[in-house]
């Protein structure tokens, strides 16, 4: 069973960046899965950020997609060696306060899903 | 971008009765491969989403058969034969047909009576 768990900081200020590391248990990063996050506002629906493809043995050079409206302010990197991903979301504003989460895709569909980190954007 | 619309928003159902809610797509969900990019969730109080029926109309690992997706193209339909107080939450719709990879739909809340 593949379980995820995202940690990093609660409080993030204005114009800063947001840091989130999602540690990966049941399955290797580098195996042949997609790993994605999405972010949920308090009281509302679910918008998908950006999903990274690490490489596999198969196929060894990795990919990343990206949510159009998101991508100048989003960094993503995989550390294989400890089976996380990290997320880093620049300029933050008010609007990126959200419930964010790790999650594997696999066959074009989210499967598994982190529990979740609210992260709130306040001065 | 492909738009999720969700009927109805909030959905009162007596336990042991059906229940029945809509997804449209703004484009066709069907890919080259013969394959419909349509998912359906469930999103329990303060849990993350788990999936419930993927590509249409199959029931994800552990999902009661009491659940049943339907459809094609652009209209879909997620159905729960006798609603148990266990599946209250929101339910979302998705497709992975195009970027944005992924769009969710705005959700149904299901509510017993």
């Amino acid at each position: 069973q593949v379980q995820l768990q995202e940690s990093g900081p609660g409080l993030v200020k204005p114009s800063g960046t947001l840091s989130l590391t999602c540690a990966v248990s049941g399955a290797s990063i580098s195996s042949d899965n997609w790993w994605s996050w999405v972010r949920q506002p308090p009281g509302k629906g679910l918008e998908w950020i950006v999903e990274i493809y690490p490489g596999s043995t198969r196929y060894p050079s990795g990919t990343t997609n990206y949510n159009p409206s998101l991508k100048s302010r989003v960094t993503l990197s995989v550390e294989k060696s400890t089976n996380q991903l990290s997320l880093n979301l620049s300029s933050v504003t008010a609007a990126d306060t959200a419930v964010y989460y790790c999650a594997r895709t696999k066959a074009a569909t989210i499967d598994y899903w982190g529990q979740g980190t609210l992260v709130t954007v306040s001065s | 971008d492909i738009v999720m619309t969700q009927t109805p928003l909030s959905l009162s159902v007596t336990p042991g009765q059906p229940a029945s809610m809509s997804c449209k797509s703004s484009q066709s969900l069907l890919y080259t491969t013969g394959k419909t990019h349509l998912y359906w969730y469930l999103q329990k109080p303060g849990q993350p989403p788990q999936l419930l029926i993927y590509e249409v109309s199959n029931r994800f690992s552990g999902v009661p058969d009491r659940f049943s997706g339907s459809g094609s193209g652009t209209d879909f339909t997620l159905k729960i034969s006798r609603v148990e107080a266990e599946d209250v939450g929101v339910y979302y719709c998705m497709q992975s047909m195009q970027l944005p990879r992924y769009t969710f739909g705005q959700g149904t809340k299901l509510e017993i009576k």
